[in-house]
């Protein structure tokens, strides 16, 4: 089954402090591809990173960064020096096939709160 | 570049009716994706056209339907609505579909609520 696991529902940490948001993933695919999204209040998602499972490396981007671990399963996010803007719902997905389809599976999600 | 565009930005219908929702893409991409997001089964896929034709499939019944116009714009259909169906419908468009895997852009969401 394809399966992505956030298991922080909601953190909350005061400004400039640094927050990692977990993802673990559950594929039989060989080739997949793991996403990060960011739903603020308004409701729009927007994309973060994209990355395919033949790329292990890890990402940095300003503040955001990215570490995937195929052996763990995991593809976690980590803000450094958080700000009150970066208060929003994150979405880790995978895009994956099953029964035969692709599509991409998201987790429940993590509610970062971050006070000034 | 325009977003991701969808009409109407929010809806109520009572049960038993049908609804009907609409999603522009970004201009020159021709899949488009539909999810539903729920507090509690959260984000979930419904399905995604590309070039008219449906691609894929999430497991909805087939009260949900979709299709795709030779513009790329997409419709979503709702028959006989439940009140489980209240639900904020995203809509999402990339290049194309398939691999290799373009990002999708999401559109603000129709807000429909079943009374």
């Amino acid at each position: 089954a394809q399966k992505v696991t956030q298991a922080q529902t909601e953190i909350s940490v005061v400004e400039k402090e640094d927050v990692t948001l977990d993802c673990v993933y559950e594929t039989r695919d060989t080739t997949y591809y793991l996403f990060w999204y960011k739903q603020p209040p308004s409701g729009e998602l927007v994309f973060l990173i994209r990355r395919n499972s033949f790329d292990e490396q890890n990402e940095i981007s300003g503040r955001y960064s990215w570490n995937f671990q195929k052996s763990t399963s995991s593809f976690n996010f980590t803000i450094t020096a958080s700000q009150v803007v970066d208060s929003a719902v994150y979405f880790c997905a995978l895009r994956a096939t099953q029964g035969g389809s692709e599509k991409l599976v998201f987790g429940k999600g993590t509610k970062l709160t971050v006070n000034p | 570049k325009a977003g991701v565009t969808q009409t109407p930005r929010y809806l109520i219908k009572t049960r038993g009716q049908q609804v009907t929702l609409s999603c522009s893409p970004i201009s020159g991409h021709r899949s488009v994706s539909w999810y539903q997001q729920t507090p509690g089964q959260g984000l979930q896929f419904l399905f995604e056209y590309f070039s008219e034709t449906q691609r894929n499939k999430g497991n909805f019944p087939g009260r949900f339907s979709g299709r795709q116009f030779s513009n790329s714009r997409s419709e979503m259909n709702v028959s006989t609505l439940e009140l489980g169906d209240s639900a904020l419908y995203l809509c999402a468009s990339s290049l194309r579909s398939g691999l290799p895997l373009y990002e999708q852009y999401f559109g603000p969401g129709t807000r429909l609520t079943v009374t």
